[in-house]
């Protein structure tokens, strides 16, 4: 069976410092992968999504960045934290469809609760 | 741009009893998804429920059956026999067909099931 891990579940970083969260998915191939955040009293906001090695699309301007250095390993950086950095970030995956319109739904992993300081 | 509203912060229900949550979108595309997704105070999110837009039947698991009013652009999800363990927050989202899941959310909504 397919399970996704992401690390670390806590994360304390002062302003200034760099962040990377790293999530791995096991148990399937060339899976689509996800980074989405949730702020307090918010929904779900999709941060990065990639297709491939390589591939990554953003969807929101930030001082973020996502990097795919292997197919089922997604990682979440930035040189330098903000305050609004803040919140919980989510890792997720799907199986790729390709062209077809069969949408598979998202397998979320359990989360890192980043808190900015 | 496609957007999910979910207008209710907050929702009570007794045990045993039945809640419906409600959900709105906004697309002008014909052929798109909805789902509902649970997340347990272990902030797990965990998939409720998928409807595929073209199917007029409602989609059901369980306790957990929706109503979708396309014409509406509506995607209420109903909680039958609620329980303690549906204690959680509730998000509506929506993905357009080939879009490789991108999946947009609403704000969620808050439901405490009450001994």
């Amino acid at each position: 069976s397919q399970t996704i891990h992401q690390w670390p579940a806590t994360l304390v970083q002062p302003v200034g410092s760099p962040l990377s969260l790293e999530c791995t998915v096991e148990g399937t191939s060339n899976p689509n992968l996800y980074w989405y955040r949730q702020a307090a009293g918010r929904g779900l906001q999709l941060l990065f999504y990639s297709v491939g090695i390589g591939q990554i699309s953003s969807e929101v301007p930030q001082n973020l960045s996502a990097s795919r250095p292997q197919d089922r390993q997604f990682i979440l950086s930035s040189k330098k934290l903000l305050l609004s950095d803040s919140g919980f970030y989510l890792c997720a995956w799907s199986v790729r469809q390709g062209q077809s319109s069969y949408n598979s739904p998202l397998h979320f992993g359990n989360g890192t609760r980043l808190t900015v300081t | 741009a496609q957007t999910v509203t979910q207008s209710q912060p907050e929702m009570s229900v007794q045990e045993a009893e039945t809640v419906t949550l409600s959900c709105t979108y906004d697309t002008s595309e014909n052929n798109y998804y909805l789902f509902w997704y649970k997340q347990p105070p272990s902030r797990q999110m965990i998939l409720v429920i998928r409807q595929e837009a073209y199917k007029q039947q409602n989609a059901t698991e369980n306790r957990f059956s929706v109503n979708f009013q396309k014409a509406a652009k509506s995607f209420s999800l109903k909680i039958s026999d609620s329980q303690l363990g549906d204690t959680a927050m509730y998000f509506c989202a929506f993905s357009l067909t080939g879009a490789n899941s991108k999946l947009t959310f609403g704000k969620g909504i808050t439901l405490s099931v009450r001994p």
